[in-house]
């Protein structure tokens, strides 16, 4: 089983359309939890990290699931800009900042 | 210069060569990392250094050397590759190498083909 699990879409939606992104891990001792964004052919960056609670940030909401080791980032109303790959990040307790990343979601808005 | 740095962007080269990769941080982090990423693959952590000590090879192939001089500078050292290293390799620093409070910055990565 792999440790960090996306479907790697694509999915194709149009502009103003929610789309939503599971994830799972497979390491119960997992500590941290992130969604990072990748543009095509550029590198990782950090879009949010996933707390406990849920957490918002503008259209994006992310949700974690401890019990069922399950991660889901939603996003509202769609724009052009949010076509990227979605990476699923997972930080297993102990050791150092050891990063374990699902292969992504390839997410492609259309007009 | 700011963030993190990386050279050459693309590097083609045949499997008895010998070739370094570049890294360079100017956010005055503490540890920087090496990652693969193969096409259609999750990135991969090769190496970890944290105040200049490697603290992390995942069962990286010795083809790979790496190396780092300071906080700021991170090589690989490529020899004898094979053609299935053809990959995107990204360079990444934190602050802290020992906590997932800090968040890794990447680098845009350098481009490898092995002919």
């Amino acid at each position: 089983r792999k440790e960090v699990e996306q479907d790697p879409g694509p999915f194709n939606v149009p502009e103003g359309a929610t789309v939503a992104f599971n994830c799972t891990y497979s390491n119960s001792a997992s500590q941290s939890f992130f969604w990072y964004r990748q543009d095509c052919r550029k590198e990782p960056k950090l879009l949010m990290s996933v707390y406990s609670s849920g957490n918002e940030d503008g259209r994006f909401t992310a949700q974690l699931n401890r019990a069922s080791q399950y991660i889901s980032l939603l996003i509202r109303d769609s724009k052009l800009s949010d076509s990227a790959t979605y990476l699923c990040v997972v930080r297993f307790s102990g050791g150092y900042n050891k990063l374990i990343f699902g292969a992504g979601t390839r997410l492609a808005v259309h007009p | 210069e700011t963030g993190v740095t990386q050279t050459p962007r693309h590097l083609v080269m045949g499997m008895t060569n010998k070739k370094s990769l570049k890294c360079e941080q100017h956010l005055g982090h503490n540890a920087m990392y090496w990652y693969k990423q193969s096409a259609k693959k999750p990135l991969e952590l090769m190496f970890v250094y944290n105040f200049k000590e490697q603290t992390e090879n995942n069962s990286v192939p010795s083809r790979f050397s790496p190396e780092c001089p300071n906080s700021s500078h991170l090589f690989l050292h490529l020899h004898t590759l094979q053609p299935e290293d053809s990959a995107l390799y990204l360079c990444a620093s934190s602050q802290d190498g020992t906590s997932g409070a800090y968040e890794q910055y990447f680098g845009p990565g350098t481009r490898l083909t092995v002919t």
